[in-house]
């Protein structure tokens, strides 16, 4: 089945650290772009980071630059997220998505993992 | 930077009725243009790409159309199960800085 699954996701305090991971399944991995995208509660979709399907582009929005960090492992199927220097305003369900087609990068998503909920809060 | 932006913010339509839903870019993105579908509850969904294109499994009751700055994505005959957050998506700059439109809830009257 093709499909992703992201885990790593919790309650942490401000300024702390927290690491996603999103492992994919179904698919050759190492062919697509992906993506992390989150959503606050109530609140619409955010991109976070883009990292290309052999780690030569990767990007991230201006509100977590800086403090998150965007990997992969093509051989394990693998994306990662380490999240630092945790605000309250990263409360968030972070998804991993992949691109409609294989290739660099900058499509449309075709693919979301169900996400995973990241609570900063003392 | 394209600023995307959404209308209305919610649409209420009878069963059976057809929904339209607008999006417009601050500048052109060509047909680079995506709608996703999000369910309560559920991870997004993408419904339309390239503007036009129906993605994988989406039933023919949803269409896209536009190009440049004017998008629109038209829901036929609405069920229960339509009712979600749509959103419109730019992928013509990448990195997709801000490339989300805010969102328009449609719901059922």
């Amino acid at each position: 089945e093709v499909q992703l699954v992201e885990s790593g996701g919790g309650l942490v305090k401000p300024g702390g650290s927290l690491s996603l991971s999103c492992v994919a399944s179904g698919f050759n991995f190492g062919d697509f772009s992906m993506n992390w995208v989150r959503q606050a509660p109530g609140k619409g979709l955010e991109w976070v980071s883009s990292v290309s399907f052999t780690s030569t582009y990767i990007y991230y929005a201006d509100s977590v630059k800086g403090r998150f960090t965007v990997s992969r492992d093509n051989a394990k199927n693998s994306m990662y997220l380490q999240l630092n220097s945790l605000r309250v305003e990263d409360t968030a369900i972070y998804y991993c998505a992949r691109d409609l087609i294989a290739g660099p990068g900058g499509d449309a998503l075709s693919l979301w993992g169900p996400g995973t909920m990241v609570t900063v809060s003392s | 930077e394209v600023v995307m932006t959404q209308s209305p913010d919610t649409l209420s339509v009878s069963p059976g009725e057809s929904a339209t839903l607008s999006c417009r870019a601050s500048q052109g993105v060509d047909k680079n243009l995506a709608w996703y579908q999000q369910r309560p509850g559920q991870a997004p969904r993408l419904l339309i790409y390239g503007a036009s294109n129906r993605a994988t499994g989406i039933p023919a009751r949803f269409s896209g159309s536009g190009s440049g700055t004017e998008f629109t994505l038209t829901v036929n005959s609405l069920q229960s199960e339509d009712v979600a957050v749509y959103y419109c998506q730019q992928y013509n700059d990448w990195p997709l800085m801000d490339s989300f439109g805010q969102g328009t809830k449609l719901e059922i009257k």
